[in-house]
């Protein structure tokens, strides 16, 4: 089974600090993705990568960086969290960029 | 833009029943159309994916339909337990242009 691990459940960061969200997959896929997920407006693509070192902006980049140094692993950046980025960040992979397997999510809090 | 649309009201049905849920799309029919299933405070595991020339699919107690003509998909759970109980996401599109609905959420009562 494909697994994907984030490095935290839930997190709580106050206004203005940098915040890494860390994610890996242990199945050797290419595709990597990054997710909000907010009541009311469903899944939205922030950033996602198609391979080492590769990165490209989603629907809703600003705001966020990412990095992915090893393949099986690509992080979330912000830069100076705000409240409005309070939200539940779900980390996916893909072996052809068709189906996404996501990992259990962080719901993020900035206070 | 490729709007996807699914019923927001939540469906209710008798366990033993068949579940079906709806996903509308807009514009032109995307080579294929993707279920998932998300549980509450989890992240969402993928079900089914349908091709645009597959007219439906099945997996276990799982159906799927794609019909182009009317731009709709239609999943289905035959004999649903209270376990089928959560919310089920429709996504169409491709690599990065995956769009997803907001999801139905089923509720199975025993």
């Amino acid at each position: 089974d494909v697994k994907v691990t984030q490095s935290s459940r839930y997190l709580v960061k106050r206004t203005g600090e940098k915040v890494f969200l860390e994610c890996v997959q242990d199945m050797d896929h290419e595709n990597m993705f990054w997710y909000r997920q907010d009541p009311g407006l469903g899944l939205r693509l922030i950033y996602f990568s198609y391979d080492v070192k590769m990165k490209e902006k989603g629907d809703i980049p600003e705001g966020y960086s990412v990095s992915r140094e090893k393949k099986e692993r690509f992080s979330l950046i912000l830069e100076s969290a705000s409240t409005n980025q309070t939200s539940m960040y779900l980390c996916a992979s893909s072996p052809t960029g068709q189906e996404r397997f996501f990992g259990p999510g962080t719901r993020l809090t900035v206070l | 833009s490729q709007k996807i649309e699914q019923n927001s009201e939540a469906l209710n049905i008798q366990e033993g029943k068949t579940a079906t849920l709806t996903c509308n799309y807009t514009n032109y029919s995307p080579a294929y159309l993707q279920w998932y299933r998300q549980d509450p405070g989890r992240g969402p595991v993928f079900l089914l994916l349908i091709r645009e020339n597959e007219k439906e699919k099945r997996k276990e107690r799982l159906k799927v339909t794609f019909d182009t003509t009317l731009k709709q998909s239609l999943f289905h759970i035959t004999a649903s337990q209270p376990a089928d109980s959560a919310t089920y996401l429709c996504a169409r599109g491709g690599y990065s242009t995956l769009t997803f609905g907001k999801g139905t959420m089923l509720l199975v009562s025993p």
